[in-house]
């Protein structure tokens, strides 16, 4: 069966600091995978995916994210935090495009 | 306006009694989907529908029913609410022939609190 584990489920920088949120994922097929964003007191919205193709993904707001197939791994980074980083990152994988699994999100602090 | 719109926003309620939540969109989107969030769980999926005439379960059905109204209008209901059924729920859509991944695109929420 499908899943993602994020490790870690609070994750807390300072601001400019690196930003490293991981998530490794189990899949019988080559997936696709995602990292959404929600914040508070919003819906989910998408921050970046990876189909095929080059494994590093840039997506919005500065955030990018690489599949290493070697590692089962698509962890989310970002070079300099901004206070509007904070926010619950979801990791998600999907075999086919019947349905998304998530894993169980991890929130982001930004201290100034 | 929302391309997928939730309603209500927030509900209280009280154990026993029946709960309807509503999602509707204009995206134009067949598939619809209800996911359930708990903190330190995730997202976890209810129940998901392929068009009006498919119904599908997810990993956490029991206690839930869904109707797919139209295209565009996918209700979950709770027929007797019970505590545990306290949580976030996300009503999500997605069409494959747009866009070969499945991404999903999410309501803002329904915050369901049962007493």
């Amino acid at each position: 069966a499908q899943s993602v584990t994020q490790l870690g489920s609070h994750v807390s920088v300072s601001e400019g600091a690196l930003v490293l949120l991981r998530c490794n994922y189990s899949s019988s097929v080559p997936p696709y995978l995602f990292w959404y964003v929600q914040y508070p007191n919003q819906g989910l919205q998408l921050l970046l995916k990876y189909t095929t193709g080059a494994t590093l993904v840039k997506g919005i707001n500065g955030f990018e994210a690489e599949f290493k197939k070697s590692e089962t791994s698509f962890h989310l980074t970002k070079p300099s935090a901004h206070m509007s980083d904070a926010a619950e990152y979801f990791c998600a994988v999907t075999p086919n495009t019947d349905k998304l699994i998530f894993g169980t999100g991890t929130r982001l602090q930004v201290f100034p | 306006d929302a391309d997928v719109t939730q309603t209500p926003r927030n509900r209280i309620t009280k154990t026993g009694k029946r709960i309807m939540l509503e999602c509707s969109q204009t995206k134009g989107h067949d598939r619809m989907y209800w996911y359930r969030q708990d903190p330190g769980l995730g997202l976890r999926l209810i129940y998901y529908s392929f068009d009006v005439k498919d119904i599908n379960k997810g990993e956490i059905s029991d206690g839930y029913s869904v109707s797919r109204q139209a295209q565009a209008k996918f209700s979950l209901s709770l027929e007797s609410a019970i505590p545990n059924q306290t949580a976030l729920y996300f009503c999500a859509t997605s069409d494959p022939g747009t866009s070969v991944t499945g991404e999903l695109f999410f309501g803002e929420g329904s915050r369901l609190t049962v007493l």
